[in-house]
């Protein structure tokens, strides 16, 4: 079966960087994408960008741009989201989820357990 | 950026009934909307895709309709494990961005 398993929590100073891991199994991860999903406390859902392990290509969400990157490692395959000079408002559970492998080619569907970054002084 | 919208924010109903969510898309997405269900502390599950399409494993309670610009998520009869929050999610082009959520509670 499908599984996307993410690393643990963080507590991050406002400036400082987090990176956050997902390691899925259950299929190929080289046929596949990963995009990032975060939520608020109590709030919606923001989807923050995805990555094809297929190719490396990437899209970010605009307000992103600049503060996010998004890697992949086939060797291990394990997924990547590094989020840079962290707020207050970045404060949020992060979700990585199986994406298809090319630029617009479907859903997204199979969803990690989430990783809690909390940014805090 | 696409925006989703989706009413009622909140709705509230009883074991047994039928309820429908809506979604609204700023431009039209074709069928590419999707249906997610979130409960609390928990992440979100696939429960519709392409509109109508229902994912294996769901109830067949579930159903989606819809294209272009508005769409619907249906539960024929509420069961108890049906109270949380949904989401729509278009993925016609990028950002995928979601509704804003309707959070389905018990009357």
């Amino acid at each position: 079966q499908v599984q996307l398993v993410q690393s643990g929590a963080e507590v991050k100073k406002p400036g400082a960087s987090v990176k956050v891991s997902c390691k899925p199994s259950g299929y190929t991860f080289s046929s596949f994408g990963i995009s990032w999903v975060r939520q608020a406390p109590g709030q919606g859902l923001e989807w923050m960008g995805w990555i094809s392990a297929y190719n490396g290509d990437t899209n970010f969400a605009q307000k992103l741009q600049g503060r996010v990157t998004m890697t992949t490692d086939t060797s291990t395959s394990t997924a990547y989201m590094e989020l840079r000079s962290l707020r207050s408002d970045d404060t949020a559970v992060y979700y990585c989820v199986r994406a298809p492998g090319s630029r617009g080619g479907g859903n997204e569907d199979y969803w990690g357990q989430g990783t809690l970054v909390t940014v805090s002084s | 950026d696409i925006q989703m919208t989706q009413s009622p924010s909140t709705l509230s109903a009883s074991v047994g009934d039928r309820v429908t969510i809506t979604c609204r898309a700023s431009q039209s997405i074709s069928s590419w909307l999707a249906w997610y269900q979130q409960k609390p502390g928990k992440a979100p599950k696939l429960l519709i895709y392409k509109a109508s399409s229902l994912e294996s494993g769901v109830p067949s309670r579930f159903s989606g309709s819809g294209s272009g610009t508005e769409f619907t998520l249906s539960i024929s009869s509420l069961q108890p494990d049906d109270f949380a929050t949904y989401y729509c999610q278009q993925y016609n082009s990028y950002p995928h961005t979601f509704g804003q959520g309707t959070k389905l509670e018990i009357k």
